[in-house]
């Protein structure tokens, strides 16, 4: 089946330790990208991939770093300097649909990472 | 920047009709974007709106008024499996790059 794949869905660190979380996309999308959510705020974007080894900085990029060297995968590392790391962080891939004016974004299921 | 405004919860009753309001303040707005997002779970797409008026989709329907900068989001026939976050989001240009903002979401609750 097609979709986009996170893993793992509940991930526990350190503090002080580098982290990587994976996101896999079988759509053949060409953007990702990477959110973070925390109650009472919306989705924050960390970082976007509008195509193969290219990405962008979004609002909160400090403390994160991405690799784009597929098209498939797009991970993100939360680095020791990330202040406040803990938080339910979403991939998500876009495309435009068949007759749609508009790209879509769909969203992989999720790492909540805790930092202990 | 862009600023989005929506309620934080709201309760309604199985069977009934609720309109979830959305605000919103930006340059080089391009469109409207509803998800829903049940605990635990990533969004999930339901409506985009780019002109005025009103687009229905079954029991959902999504309206805006761009000179406004306002959107609802309508849920008709509420079933207890409605019961999630619903998320607004606005596009919008930014440098080349169609950036999407998204608001914290209205938790609504569906009580029998």
């Amino acid at each position: 089946d097609g979709g986009i794949t996170q893993s793992p869905k509940y991930l526990f660190r350190k503090e002080g330790q580098n982290v990587t979380l994976s996101c896999e996309q079988n759509l053949n999308h060409d953007a990702m990208y990477w959110y973070r959510q925390d109650p009472g705020q919306g989705l924050r974007l960390i970082y976007y991939s509008q195509i193969v080894n290219d990405f962008q900085k979004g609002d909160i990029a400090e403390g994160y770093s991405v690799s784009r060297e597929k098209k498939e995968s797009f991970p993100l590392t939360v680095t020791s300097a990330q202040k406040n790391p803990t938080a339910f962080y979403l991939c998500a891939s876009s495309a435009r649909l068949a007759g749609a004016s508009f790209d879509t974004q769909y969203f992989g299921p999720g790492t909540r990472l805790t930092v202990l | 920047g862009q600023n989005i405004d929506q309620p934080t919860e709201m309760t309604a009753t199985e069977g009934a009709i609720v309109q979830i309001n959305c605000t919103y303040q930006t340059s080089g707005f391009n469109g409207l974007f509803w998800y829903q997002q049940h605990a635990g779970e990533a969004p999930t797409f339901l409506s985009y709106n780019v002109l005025d008026g009103l687009e229905e989709k079954g029991r959902f329907s999504s309206f805006l008024s761009r000179s406004k900068g306002y959107s609802y989001l309508l849920l008709k026939e509420l079933q207890m499996k409605d019961s999630a976050s619903y998320l607004c989001a606005v596009r919008a240009n930014s440098g080349g790059y169609q950036k999407v903002t998204f608001g914290i979401g209205t938790k609504l609750q569906v009580i029998p």
